[in-house]
């Protein structure tokens, strides 16, 4: 256990909808990062927030959003679903921010299928 | 933009053989980590390299920074079945700060 909790492991959901992806990090880390990983791809980053505001923004799609609450958990909102959506997403927590030279946790992910 | 490319994109060795995956960031780099993914499982920090030439060992496992602080190596000594899975580098720009993650490399071993 890494100490950076995701959920849902699995969603299985249809093109045109709505998902919620939740994360909580590691205790003591301030910032969140999100990443989608496709079959045989890398990490492709998608957001950073630290404490609440966003810091660095990646390969984002208009149809994702995110944000992270007052108690440090963040949400990824994938609308208007594509096949091409399919991928897993991994949540990752460090303690400081990007200018620092930190680690990341990441957890153990979210596998969305989009039929 | 930055890039880190990661090679090679696969690797199938024999059980015992070496192994090495080279990666190469076309900026300068503030420094470099090195993650291992399982298959299945989610990527796990290895290792964090900072100072240029630095050479760092964790067992079979030697990682190496490049003099000018762009490239990176990781090379597995004789390695065994349980060193299967993806590696990742990921080099944090001296410019931007942001991590960037190369494509992976992903290694097979045949018992």
């Amino acid at each position: 256990d890494s100490g950076v909790t995701q959920t849902p492991k699995h969603l299985i959901t249809a093109t045109g909808q709505r998902v919620t992806l939740r994360c909580s990090p590691r205790s003591g880390d301030l910032s969140v990062y999100w990443y989608q990983q496709s079959l045989d791809q890398g990490l492709q980053f998608l957001i950073q927030y630290y404490n609440g505001e966003e810091r660095a923004k990646g390969n984002i799609l208009e149809r994702f959003s995110a944000q992270q609450f007052p108690d440090l958990h963040s949400e990824l909102n994938l609308s208007s679903l594509e096949l091409g959506d399919s991928a897993l997403y991994f949540c990752a927590s460090s303690v400081a921010t990007a200018a620092g030279a930190n680690v990341l946790t990441f957890g153990a992910g979210s596998r969305l299928t989009v039929l | 933009g930055q890039q880190v490319m990661q090679i090679p994109q696969y690797q199938h060795v024999q059980e015992g053989e070496d192994f090495t995956t080279y990666c190469n960031s076309s900026t300068t780099l503030s420094n470099i980590q090195w993650y291992k993914q399982r298959p299945g499982g989610h990527p796990v920090f290895l290792i964090q390299l900072v100072k240029s030439g630095e050479v760092k060992k964790q067992k079979r496992l030697t990682f190496q920074f490049g003099e000018a602080k762009k490239n990176s190596s990781l090379h597995i000594t004789a390695t065994q079945t349980t060193d299967v899975g993806t590696y990742f580098c990921a080099g944090r720009s001296s410019n931007t700060g942001k991590l960037i993650f190369g494509q992976g490399t992903t290694l097979q071993v045949k018992p």
